[in-house]
């Protein structure tokens, strides 16, 4: 399974910006990118996934490199509901199966 | 549509007793995860399973552990002889038959005493 690496913790002051980063230098041509986030005391709660274009939707962007081997999660004007742990996934489409790492915690100051 | 359903969402079981734990997926899911979160960690697969069938259960104790889905009702994760290193929040999650993204349940929290 391909690894990721990820910085253990973040902090971003509320309604600006945060860019959270991602390496899977291992990365194979079948592996989408996926972002899960856990909040305290709940299960993990799906963000975002891509393939290889960058991907919006109303909780973040997913900016991907060119050589896929690094991505960034955007999130962009942070609040105090948005303090969480954030993991980066690596998921072969033919294998169903999530390799949770030790996650991003972000901690959003008011 | 109701999400993933687990329960109970707190268990407290002696050491040797049984821990049944549940999971009902959402509509029209047919394949069932199931993941063990200690304390402070990341969480850890255990099982992979789609109705009647086990997938991959490469993440399970090779002893007391047992998962099922049933053709009809929920998915259950049993525990047998617990010991208080079995002490976790396991989580269950669902996914379509060609779908990408899986949903979680909000939890069972196991402990132990």
């Amino acid at each position: 399974d391909a690894k990721t690496t990820q910085p253990n913790s973040m902090e971003s002051n509320e309604e600006e910006p945060v860019h959270l980063p991602c390496n899977h230098s291992t990365i194979s041509g079948t592996d989408y990118i996926h972002w899960y986030r856990q909040l305290p005391s709940q299960g993990p709660e799906y963000v975002i996934h891509g393939l290889t274009s960058n991907v919006n939707n109303r909780m973040a962007s997913l900016a991907i490199a060119e050589d896929r081997k690094s991505s960034t999660l955007i999130l962009h004007r942070a609040t105090l509901r948005d303090a969480a742990v954030y993991y980066c996934i690596l998921r072969d489409v033919g294998t169903y199966k999530y390799i949770f790492g030790t996650g991003t915690r972000l901690k959003v100051l008011a | 549509n109701a999400g993933v359903m687990q329960n109970p969402r707190h268990l407290v079981r002696r050491r040797g007793q049984e821990a049944r734990l549940r999971c009902s997926p959402m509509k029209g899911h047919s394949h069932v995860y199931w993941y063990r979160q200690l304390p402070e960690e990341g969480l850890k697969f255990m099982v992979y399973l789609q109705k009647e069938n086990i997938i991959d259960e490469s993440g399970m104790p090779k002893e007391r552990f047992s998962a099922e889905f049933p053709k009809e009702g929920p998915s259950i994760l049993r525990i047998q002889q617990v010991v208080r290193g079995d002490s976790a929040a396991y989580f269950c999650a669902s996914s379509p038959p060609h779908g990408s993204e899986a949903f979680f349940g909000q939890g069972t929290r196991l402990t132990v005493v």
